[in-house]
């Protein structure tokens, strides 16, 4: 079984644009939650989705955004982005379980974003 | 305040010795933690997932430990390789839907 897929893996991007990431979860996974890591804060949660419904958010602005679409595939968007956007996004995907359940989640190879 | 702390922040191990990484939390209602390994450039990939009523559970040459009445759980690595070089997260999960991450422990193995 294939798995979490991330594209694109590496993207730079200047100041002010805005930048779609795309996740493709392991098949028959129907939650997929977002995370943004960098050196300073570690692992930070964005949102989560499940069933094209946004269940959990993060503690982030309005910039980022999110969706799902029916086949469980989910891309995340940052619009007029800052310098401390750059960071690794990782995308998890899990069978179906709310996070706190024991539902295992297993995360793609993320895609690093620098911001000039 | 952070709800999940973990020491040391980074190491440096021989080939062949043992290492023990440490992680407080303050998390509650306390659910479950997870140890996760995350090689550079990659994801972070789940090596053990421990609840109340357990103490112990190894992965291989992975060890973690949870006293969950001190609120401290360990990671112990014995006769480490070098593809043991990597971030180790803790991960404590509690009951509802939050998720409280540490920032890692940074291991780096020398031949």
């Amino acid at each position: 079984k294939a798995g979490v897929t991330q594209t694109p893996r590496y993207l730079i991007k200047t100041r002010g644009q805005q930048v779609t990431l795309s996740c493709s979860p392991i098949s028959g996974h129907r939650s997929v939650s977002w995370y943004q890591q960098t050196p300073g804060q570690g692992l930070q949660f964005l949102f989560e989705y499940f069933s094209e419904t946004q269940r959990n958010k993060g503690n982030f602005p309005g910039r980022f955004s999110g969706r799902q679409f029916s086949n469980s595939r989910s891309e995340m968007n940052v619009s007029t982005l800052e310098l401390g956007d750059s960071a690794l996004y990782l995308c998890a995907s899990s069978l179906a379980g709310r996070q706190g359940a024991q539902n295992e989640q297993f995360f793609g190879p993320g895609t690093r974003l620098t911001v000039l | 305040k952070n709800q999940v702390e973990q020491s040391p922040q980074s190491l440096i191990i021989l080939e062949g010795k043992n290492c023990t990484l440490q992680c407080n939390y303050t998390v509650s209602p306390f659910s479950n933690l997870r140890w996760y390994k995350q090689d550079t450039g990659r994801g972070p990939v789940s090596l053990t997932i421990m609840t109340f009523s357990e103490n112990t559970k190894s992965n291989g040459r992975y060890t973690a430990t949870l006293d969950a009445d001190t609120k401290q759980s360990s990671l112990h690595i014995t006769a480490s390789q070098l593809s043991d070089s990597a971030s180790y997260i803790c991960v404590v999960s509690a009951k509802g839907n939050r998720l409280a991450f540490g920032k890692g422990n940074q291991v780096v193995v020398i031949p």
